[in-house]
């Protein structure tokens, strides 16, 4: 069956300017994830949604980040202002429903701000 | 604040070894851990969720063990192949109502056919 997919799954930009990243989950998943991997370090939570609303951004590192899950399915992780250390792959995972089940990862957006 | 340490960063085996990976974690109030598998430019893929009243989880030539008390998880591979080469990462999540994982910053393994 599909699984988790990330659109774009490399996006360069330039300093300042504004990005949107996507997640499609797998269907039915009620539980969305958004993470954030540094070369050589271990993903970062940013946001947790159980359904449509964020349950968990306790790991947004500021303002220029934000993200929103209208109808409960795709999700849209964007980025202000871009700075050049917002530079990492950003993973979104779903699970069914958030609470002890495995999380199914995409492959991730590596994001490149010059 | 919770902290997860994976120990070695890096590892080099040739094939057909055993090999144990080990994780550490500073808070003993997790709700699971889990290890995960990942592939260069790929994204996560679950091996072992053990809950946290759990000792251990097998699947395959894969064991992963849990000691909470001591915060410490341990990743076994049986007969290593090539094929197991990756970075492997081990995750745990909270009690107080958390729904996030904090991930080690993984070891990477390298078989040697």
């Amino acid at each position: 069956g599909a699984g988790v997919s990330q659109t774009p799954s490399n996006k360069v930009t330039e300093k300042g300017k504004y990005v949107e990243l996507r997640c499609d989950p797998i269907s039915g998943h009620t539980a969305l994830y958004w993470y954030r991997q540094s070369l050589g370090q271990g993903p970062e939570f940013l946001i947790y949604f159980q359904g449509t609303g964020a349950a968990d951004d306790s790991g947004l590192p500021n303002d220029r980040f934000f993200a929103v899950r209208p109808e409960g399915s795709v999700s849209t992780l964007k980025i202000q202002r871009t700075e050049r250390g917002d530079s990492a792959v950003y993973l979104c995972a779903s699970s069914p429903s958030g609470s002890v089940e495995t999380q199914y990862f995409g492959p991730g957006t590596r994001l490149l701000v010059l | 604040k919770q902290e997860v340490t994976q120990i070695p960063a890096a590892l080099s085996v040739p094939e057909g070894e055993n090999l144990v990976l080990n994780c550490s974690f500073t808070d003993s109030a997790i709700y699971n851990l889990q290890w995960f598998r990942q592939d260069p430019g790929k994204g996560l893929t679950s091996l072992l969720l053990i809950q946290s009243s759990q000792r251990e989880q097998t699947s395959g030539r894969l064991n992963a063990s849990l000691d909470k008390s001591s915060g410490r998880s341990t990743l076994y591979i049986a007969a290593s192949q090539p094929g197991d080469s990756a970075t492997y990462l081990c995750a745990v999540k909270g009690t107080s109502g958390t729904y996030k994982y904090i991930f080690g910053t993984g070891t990477r393994l390298k078989v040697l056919a």
